[in-house]
């Protein structure tokens, strides 16, 4: 069975760091592309970055440069470094899975629990 | 960057109404056009992908249809488990973007 398992959010002050973690099961996530996916309390849904099979990653204009999406092929898990925390940055992350079966990106059909980042002093 | 466009974007409808959100591209996407659907407090949920395949295990009365930049995401029998917000997404492009969500109510 497919699951994705997030943790690491929490409150952070302004400039802070936190890493968010992404642990997959049933499915192998370098062989996959995979996602993060944000939404402000009571907002829409923005995409964050993603990280192709290949390792090439991209990211939203909003956090280019401040935040990093890796993995760990050995721990089967899924990161996103967020450094230079900013109080817009306070959302629920999702990690998500681009569909196997979809051609291209934005295709996905397995999500994460979510978990809440609040940037506050 | 792409931007994508919801209408309307509230509604509100009965259980058996027929109900179309609209979604509009601000350049050519081709069929790079997917839409999800939202429950309080949970994940999304990949309902339509490529603009009109319906993504396994979803019902039959969601549809899809569109391409370049106009999109329709159509219900054709509200249920009561279909009260939700949904949003469109294009991946024709990075970033990718979503539409500002449509929230449909019970009327």
């Amino acid at each position: 069975e497919v699951q994705l398992v997030e943790s690491g959010g929490g409150l952070v002050q302004p400039g802070g760091s936190l890493r968010l973690s992404c642990a997959a099961s049933g499915f192998t996530v370098s062989s996959n592309y995979m996602s993060w996916v944000r939404q402000a309390p009571g907002k829409g849904l923005e995409w964050v970055s993603i990280i192709y099979s290949g390792g090439t990653t991209y990211y939203a204009d909003s956090v280019q440069g401040r935040f990093t999406i890796s993995r760990d092929n050995s721990k089967n898990t899924l990161y996103l470094q967020m450094n230079s925390l900013r109080v817009e940055d306070t959302a629920v992350y999702y990690c998500a899975r681009d569909s196997p079966y979809i051609t291209g990106t934005g295709g996905w059909d397995y999500w994460g629990q979510g978990t809440l980042v609040t940037v506050s002093s | 960057d792409i931007q994508m466009t919801q209408s309307p974007s509230s509604l509100s409808a009965s259980v058996g109404d027929r109900v179309t959100i609209t979604c509009r591209a601000s350049q050519s996407i081709s069929s790079y056009l997917n839409w999800y659907q939202q429950k309080p407090g949970k994940a999304p949920k990949l309902l339509i992908y490529a603009a009109s395949s319906l993504q396994s295990g979803v019902p039959s009365r969601f549809s899809g249809s569109g391409s370049g930049t106009d999109f329709t995401l159509t219900i054709s029998s509200l249920q009561p488990e279909d009260f939700a917000t949904y949003y469109c997404l294009q991946s024709y492009s990075t970033p990718i973007t979503f539409g500002q969500g449509t929230r449909l109510e019970i009327k």
